[in-house]
């Protein structure tokens, strides 16, 4: 089956440092990759559609500057909160698209303090 | 705009008996519905899925309906296990079954199920 793996899962970042985080699809290739986030009991709520070797789409309401993906290879997309602030601590997850359909990675859990 | 939801956001259950979870979606363009199970601070794992031309999906001990008329869709779970406690998701995309559109997920229902 698919493998998407997702880094680091857990990161504490003071305020106003970056922080990258990278997905990895392991045994497939995936053109298309999602980047999502979930607020404590709240829904995933779609960042951004990150398209290899093409600008990422971000969704309405998301800041591209603020949240900077980039998708060089078939097998990694990385999402780079720059300047983070404590409004960012958040659960992230990614999507890898492949033969198989969807598969999550297994989340990156953000504190900014 | 909440073009999925979930509106209930919790259940319980006794081991062995079915779980009914719903879902009810707004936009018409959506042709291909999916349901994961997730555990906190873990990623969603796909369970079910089921494209607009059916009305029904069964695997093992889950079965989707699909009601377009209603633009409802529900997840059953027969017999429910303990195992089975845990966050839902419905989820839909307007791809069609190409499954590699976007997907736009409901908020959730966690599930108890009680030994």
């Amino acid at each position: 089956g698919a493998v998407v793996s997702q880094h680091p899962s857990w990161v504490i970042c003071k305020s106003g440092t970056s922080v990258k985080i990278e997905c990895r699809s392991l045994d497939f290739q995936a053109t298309t990759m999602f980047w999502y986030r979930q607020f404590p009991k709240q829904s995933l709520m779609l960042m951004a559609t990150s398209n290899e070797g093409s600008k990422a789409t971000y969704e309405q309401g998301v800041e591209k500057d603020k949240f900077l993906i980039n998708h060089a290879s078939l097998t990694l997309s990385t999402l780079t909160v720059t300047s983070a602030h404590p409004e960012d601590s958040s659960f992230y997850i990614c999507s890898a698209v492949g033969h198989y359909g969807y598969t999550f990675g297994s989340g990156t859990r953000l504190t900014v303090v | 705009d909440q073009q999925v939801k979930q509106n209930s956001p919790s259940l319980s259950v006794q081991e062995g008996r079915i779980s009914i979870l719903n879902c009810d979606y707004t936009n018409s363009m959506f042709d291909y519905f999916l349901w994961y199970k997730k555990y906190p601070a873990e990623g969603p794992t796909f369970l079910i899925s089921i494209s607009s031309i059916k009305d029904k999906n069964e695997d093992g001990r889950f079965t989707v309906f699909l009601n377009k008329s209603a633009k409802h869709l529900s997840l059953h779970i027969v017999p429910s296990q303990p195992g089975d406690s845990a966050v839902y998701f419905c989820a839909a995309s307007a791809e069609g079954s190409s499954n590699t559109g976007k997907l736009i997920f409901g908020q959730g229902t966690t599930l108890q199920v009680k030994p």
